[in-house]
């Protein structure tokens, strides 16, 4: 149980183009879901947080209007990132937290790979 | 907010030797303390996790330790393999904020045949 998916696992796009990143969770209902973002050999780090129903919670640093996030529904969190540059070049990663365990573990999506050309 | 700092940032090993890995946060109001496992291009893979009301767990070879006092915590691999080489994190986070998971800078292990 407790399995988390991404789509697509890797894009490459022009630059200015907008790309859409779904994370959806298969087995179990997630009212929050969590976007990071990683470059090579560094860290992950957390862009927003994601509730069913409600605007996403961005970190500092993080533009709202470039990186859209959408939580329609408690199974899928969409992340758009917007008129992408070879900057936004990164490794997406979601994870999504099982309400009903009521506990803290997440579990993450396997990733998408953005690259901006 | 939470700072998690991570030493050493990278660890060669030889095979069956023990391995350990070091982080301190900031956030005394932090309770849960995962790890995780990274191999390149794939998804964190949670190995061990400890809150803050134990001060040790163990998994087979792996074990975690805390230190609330200090406010540190530390992950030991024991008989190490070659297929333990990856990038290890640690990360803490606290209820109260959300559950946002603070991340430490990573250690990229190697484990020598």
């Amino acid at each position: 149980g407790a399995v988390v998916s991404q789509h697509p696992s890797w894009v490459i796009c022009k630059s200015g183009t907008s790309v859409k990143i779904e994370c959806r969770s298969l087995d179990f209902q997630a009212t929050t879901m969590f976007w990071y973002r990683q470059f090579p050999k560094k860290s992950l780090m957390l862009m927003a947080t994601s509730n069913e129903g409600s605007k996403a919670t961005y970190e500092q640093g993080v533009e709202k209007d470039k990186f859209l996030i959408n939580h329609a529904s408690l199974t899928l969190s969409t992340l758009t990132v917007t008129s992408a540059h070879p900057e936004d070049s990164s490794f997406y990663i979601c994870s999504a937290r099982d309400l009903s365990l009521g506990d803290n573990e997440q579990f993450f999506g396997p990733g998408t790979r953005l690259t901006v050309l | 907010g939470e700072n998690v700092e991570q030493h050493p940032s990278t660890l060669s090993v030889q095979e069956g030797d023990s391995a350990v890995i070091k982080c301190t946060y900031s956030d005394s109001a932090s309770n849960y303390f995962p790890w995780y496992k990274q191999e390149l291009g794939k998804r964190p893979q949670l190995i061990i996790d400890i809150r803050s009301n134990v001060g040790e767990k163990k998994d087979q070879r792996i074990a975690v330790t805390l230190n609330k006092t200090a406010k540190h915590f530390s992950l030991h691999i024991t008989e190490t393999q070659p297929e333990d080489s990856a990038v290890y994190f640690c990360a803490a986070t606290r209820r109260t904020a959300g559950n946002k998971l603070t991340f430490g800078g990573g250690t990229r292990v190697l484990v020598k045949p």
